[in-house]
């Protein structure tokens, strides 16, 4: 079965140190991958969309990496704040289709 | 914002009461779609809608009844609650096009008790 999986440990990191958090998936041929923020007690937010033929992509200090050979994608937050802190969401979505699935997400914590 | 809209956004309900959800949407999107998160299963897709009177099941639709009259309102109706059903509803909508993204909703946390 189609499985998407982030890691359910949170990254801890300190202010203005690069995260980095992995979405892997398997069974799975998706068209997009998106990236999601989501706050506590608040509905998820799209940050990054990428497509099975880019490499990467970025927005200002986001960077995304799909790699549909290790069926992987890297989200970067470089120069990493506080207010970073959330939990982040990978979703796949097939060609043609409409229907994000998620992930689990992984709770980021930036520390002063 | 998208114009994305729940009401409820809390609800205390008896087990096998009937209970609605509501979504609003003010973007004229084609694409709707009712979510439930819970601790350690994320994001679970329950039913969706890609028109007017057009919705078909997600991954976790047993129990859950869904409608959608208009453009503007999608309705998740669980028709018994029971408390396997406490959990915290999103509500969503779909842009297509370039950046084919979806907004969500604020959520609604329902407690059957």
């Amino acid at each position: 079965s189609q499985k998407i999986e982030q890691n359910s440990e949170a990254l801890n990191i300190q202010e203005g140190k690069t995260a980095t958090l992995t979405c892997n998936y398997t069974n799975y041929s998706p068209a997009y991958l998106q990236w999601y923020r989501q706050d506590p007690g608040r509905g998820p937010v799209f940050l990054l969309l990428i497509r099975e033929n880019e490499k990467e992509k970025r927005k200002e200090r986001l960077k995304v990496t799909f790699d549909t050979t290790l069926k992987q994608s890297l989200f970067h937050i470089t120069a990493s704040q506080p207010a970073d802190s959330a939990t982040y969401l990978c979703a796949l979505l097939s060609g043609g289709s409409y229907i994000p699935t998620f992930g689990r997400g992984t709770s980021l914590i930036v520390h002063p | 914002d998208a114009g994305i809209t729940q009401s409820p956004r809390h609800k205390v309900t008896e087990t096998g009461t009937p209970v609605t959800l509501r979504c609003h949407q003010t973007e004229n999107h084609r694409y709707m779609y009712w979510y439930r998160q819970d601790p350690g299963h994320g994001l679970r897709l329950i039913h969706y809608s890609y028109g007017v009177k057009d919705t078909d099941k997600g991954e976790v639709s047993d129990g859950y009844s869904v409608s959608r009259s208009k453009t503007e309102d999608f309705l998740l109706t669980l028709e018994s609650a029971t408390s396997s059903q406490t959990s915290v509803y999103f509500c969503a909508i779909f842009s297509g096009g370039e950046n084919t993204e979806a907004f969500f909703g604020q959520g609604t946390r329902l407690t059957v008790v």
